[in-house]
């Protein structure tokens, strides 16, 4: 049984670059969330999931924006990179009837030069 | 591996020894609260969790305490082992219509041998 898997591992991107990155849920879970965490910090809550739609955001401005396919996987995607956007970007994996019981990723790791 | 947490408050403790790790949240909306787990390079793993109708539960080695009161968390780990040695990170939820996870700043577990 899978767990939730993040691709790619590690990324460079310069300033102003596009980039995206991609989860599988864990086997069985319909519901995905998304967290940024920058180095010494806890993770932030970027958005949510379920039926293909987003049904809860964080404090992220509209350059992160995502998507759920038919097979609950999802993308993040960031526009217009900042190299603030430097972080770990992790994907969490739950049940929508059960979705504060999150499972994480390893994440991507994102670096912006 | 990559550190996750470079200036994170730290608490060393000696193999066998038991552990204490506090959290304090901050909404006094939330009903559910879990403490995870995170090593160098990863993402975090699920620990154990509590509901705010309890004040204690206990799993293998460890035990959530939770004072609502004050609104504090602690993690306890009985007879810690070198694999104990990680970032713990407490994270606090509110039930509802989509339930994200806020984070607490996290503390370094180092066990001396």
């Amino acid at each position: 049984d899978a767990g939730v898997t993040q691709s790619p591992t590690h990324l460079i991107k310069t300033r102003g670059q596009q980039v995206t990155l991609r989860c599988s849920p864990k086997s069985g879970h319909d519901t995905v969330s998304w967290y940024q965490q920058a180095l010494g910090q806890g993770p932030q809550f970027i958005f949510q999931y379920y039926e293909e739609e987003e049904r809860q955001r964080g404090n992220f401005p509209d350059r992160f924006s995502g998507h759920q396919f038919p097979n609950y996987s999802s993308e993040l995607n960031v526009n217009a990179l900042l190299l603030g956007d430097s972080a770990l970007y992790l994907c969490a994996s739950s049940l929508w009837l059960a979705k504060n019981i999150q499972y994480f990723g390893a994440g991507t790791r994102l670096s912006v030069l | 591996g990559e550190s996750v947490g470079l200036h994170l408050p730290t608490l060393s403790v000696q193999e066998g020894d038991n552990s204490i790790i506090n959290c304090a949240y901050s909404n006094s909306a939330s009903d559910y609260f879990i403490w995870y787990k995170q090593e160098s390079g990863k993402g975090p793993q699920f620990i154990i969790d509590i509901r705010s109708n309890m004040d204690k539960r206990q799993g293998q080695r460890v035990t959530v305490l939770l004072n609502k009161t004050v609104k504090h968390l602690s993690l306890q780990i009985a007879a810690t082992q070198p694999g104990d040695s990680a970032v713990y990170f407490c994270a606090e939820c509110v039930s509802g219509t989509a339930s994200k996870l806020t984070f607490g700043t996290g503390t370094r577990l180092q066990v001396t041998l």
